[in-house]
């Protein structure tokens, strides 16, 4: 596996449920990122993680909750959603540097929430 | 605060054509400029970024874009359009001065090449 992987790729689940949505890197990275892409709005930046640290939270609902055990692994949890939390996740690397570091994107698991 | 705007919610152009697809930003400092392409149901792929020196960046198949301080915009082009440059485009900024990493992403524009 080369760059930025995401599982699942799709994901159906009631208000109710638990689950976790999974990002890893083979890029050597040590930055982490969650956007939240929904239709006719812009990327939002959920978190950053830096070094396992997390650095931004750009004031997400509780009901999200971020793990990062290490460089390379990177999940949000998920419970008691709501359907407009219905929306293409997508993960993102990056190098930290001084100049002008690239984010590299995952291809996203997309949310529906009944 | 940073800020992106892409005028345009959809460009279409014919195959062979020149392409333009407009970005201007807000920063309150300097600026390290990004463009992305997303293709349908895949992620968002870097094709090139502006963060100092040259103000005319060369990207990934054959796109570039111009910096503009005056006019804080940064323009993709390509002088000749493919059918399968139809995708969607987003414009990033980052602002350089501060010590966040998060970049902030214009609305995206999809552009639409016809054969």
């Amino acid at each position: 596996e080369t760059g930025v992987t995401q599982t699942p790729r799709h994901l159906v689940m009631g208000m109710t449920n638990k689950k976790s949505l999974k990002c890893e890197q083979h890029l050597g990275h040590n930055a982490m990122y969650w956007y939240k892409q929904s239709a006719k709005k812009p990327l939002e930046l959920m978190f950053v993680y830096s070094l396992e640290e997390r650095v931004e939270n750009n004031s997400v609902p509780s009901r999200f909750s971020p793990e990062c055990p290490n460089s390379s692994h990177l999940f949000l949890h998920l419970h008691t959603l709501q359907p407009e939390d219905s929306a293409l996740y997508l993960c993102a690397s990056s190098q930290v540097a001084l100049l002008g570091e690239t984010q590299y994107f995952g291809p996203g698991t997309r949310l529906l929430v009944l | 605060a940073q800020s992106v705007a892409q005028p345009e919610d959809q460009v279409n152009v014919a195959e062979g054509n020149p392409l333009t697809v407009k970005c201007t930003y807000s920063v309150s400092g300097n600026p390290y400029l990004f463009w992305y392409v997303q293709y349908p149901n895949r992620g968002l792929q870097f094709l090139l970024k502006y963060i100092t020196g040259d103000n005319l960046v060369k990207g990934s198949y054959g796109f570039e874009a111009e910096f503009n301080k005056s006019q804080t915009s940064f323009h993709l082009k390509k002088p000749s359009a493919l059918v399968s440059d139809s995708a969607l485009y987003f414009c990033a900024v980052r602002d350089m001065d501060t010590g966040r990493r998060a970049l902030t992403f214009g609305s995206g524009t999809r552009l639409q090449v016809q054969p």
